[in-house]
């Protein structure tokens, strides 16, 4: 079963406010993700982390940042939060091994409202 | 470049059977299939490799077709517990990026 933690689940706050979104997993997982999603549509990519103080930019351009100082834990930031940033954020991990490549587990998610 | 779902939705009574699409115009090296349920995260359901293979899980099961680039994925004698949105993930190069999404096929069982 796949150990990966998101912190708030539900957080609601101001427009112009700095947040930090929280993703830990205790699976050893190299590969992290973070994807928004609004409700009933489809997942977006938005940052992938194949390793420590490895980041990249996904499909989607995003107002966001990301840091990977320590492989269990990949924090999301929105230095200004804004109305458009309301959303959920889904953060995964992976592992890539011969048998199951890069198969994803989600943490469950982060919903985010911004006033 | 994201692949394309389809039926976007179907309504099932329990007991039928529904198929769901996943095509890519890109090669693929790998399909993986999730659920998720509403207000949830997605869950993986099976992942299929390069090779044509076929795999199962109770009476779920998928293919993957590499010469016409797409995957399905076969809901046998639905249950309620199937209700919700699938969503398949293709991957490139083996090892390499992130895979990349469809848009989901909301699929809803009915008693």
């Amino acid at each position: 079963e796949a150990d990966i933690y998101q912190t708030p689940r539900y957080l609601v706050i101001g427009t112009g406010k700095k947040i930090t979104l929280e993703c830990s997993q205790t699976m050893g997982h190299d590969k992290m993700y973070w994807y928004q999603q609004d409700p009933g549509m489809e997942l977006h990519l938005i940052h992938y982390s194949y390793g420590v103080n490895s980041t990249e930019k996904g499909d989607l351009s995003s107002e966001s940042t990301v840091s990977r100082i320590r492989t269990e834990h990949f924090p999301l930031t929105l230095e200004s939060a804004r109305p458009s940033h309301t959303s959920q954020y889904l953060c995964a991990s992976s592992e890539y091994t011969n048998r199951e490549q890069d198969t994803q587990y989600f943490g469950p998610g982060t919903r985010l409202t911004v006033l | 470049q994201q692949p394309v779902q389809s039926p976007q939705a179907v309504i099932l009574r329990e007991g039928e059977d529904a198929v769901i699409n996943c095509s890519s115009s890109k090669a693929l090296y790998s399909v993986h299939w999730y659920r998720q349920k509403h207000g949830e995260a997605p869950v993986f359901l099976m992942i299929l490799l390069k090779g044509g293979e076929q795999k199962g899980h109770e009476k779920i099961s998928a293919s993957f077709n590499e010469k016409k680039q797409q995957s399905s994925l076969y809901l046998t004698a639905s249950q309620l517990s199937y209700s919700g949105t699938y969503f398949c993930g293709t991957g490139g190069v083996p090892g390499r990026r992130a895979l990349t999404f469809g848009s989901g096929t909301r699929l809803q069982v009915q008693p």
